[in-house]
């Protein structure tokens, strides 16, 4: 198995509190993502990083910020949580571009936003 | 974004053979299929991914129609722990993955 670990696995919060959720990795992988899963909605990109400090918008940006300030870690920012965020969180990491590689998947971050 | 069409389920029998079809008739010509599964509660894992050649590997076979706008993932022998959601993505080139949301594949004792 892959080596990912995300932080925290389960976090209740309140509206407008900041929360961060940690991606943490130890394949020396250069691709890492956030998704979001909802009920009929399948996996959602929220930001995705091709290497330290470089990181990119994805389908569902608006609200969150990310950063990456070493290989190893991918943090995933709410400033000011909404119920709406309220969500299964899923980390991904790829060594190669996805067009012939293949992502693995963290055991997901479940957020409950009151 | 190409985008893939799937059954939301499909049941199969234990130790039989199980076809989950995918329509992607709007596939580019650099467009990889691939194919992931997630297993309740977990994250997804891949499952098999190709181009324009049917791909075999341990735990599936990936066939690919000729022209391309359809594919099929292949389980020859469904086990209790085949059950999941089976999701067909197809890759445009960029670092993103459009997942859907798949198919329900529920497995028969």
């Amino acid at each position: 198995d892959a080596g990912i670990t995300q932080s925290p696995r389960h976090k209740v919060t309140e509206t407008g509190t900041p929360v961060t959720l940690r991606c943490h990795q130890t394949e020396n992988h250069r691709y890492m993502y956030w998704y979001r899963q909802d009920p009929g909605h399948g996996l959602r990109l929220i930001h995705y990083s091709y290497g330290v400090k470089d990181t990119d918008k994805g389908e569902v940006s608006d609200g969150y910020s990310v950063s990456r300030s070493k290989t190893e870690d991918f943090l995933l920012t709410l400033e000011s949580a909404t119920s709406s965020q309220t969500s299964v969180y899923f980390c991904a990491i790829s060594g190669r571009d996805l067009t012939t590689g293949e992502l693995f998947f963290g055991e997901g971050s479940r957020l409950t936003v009151l | 974004d190409a985008k893939t069409t799937q059954p939301n389920s499909m049941e199969s029998n234990e130790e039989e053979p199980v076809h989950l079809p995918c329509n992607h008739s709007t596939i580019s010509g650099t467009d990889y299929i691939h194919w992931y599964r997630q297993l309740p509660s977990q994250g997804p894992e891949y499952v098999i991914h190709g181009l324009t050649s049917n791909v075999n590997n341990r735990m599936a076979s990936l066939a690919i129609a000729e022209d391309r706008k359809s594919s099929t993932l292949i389980l020859h022998r469904a086990t209790l722990r085949d059950a999941a959601v089976y999701y067909c993505i197809l890759l445009p080139g960029a670092n993103n993955l459009f997942f859907g949301t798949g198919t329900r594949l529920t497995v028969i004792p």
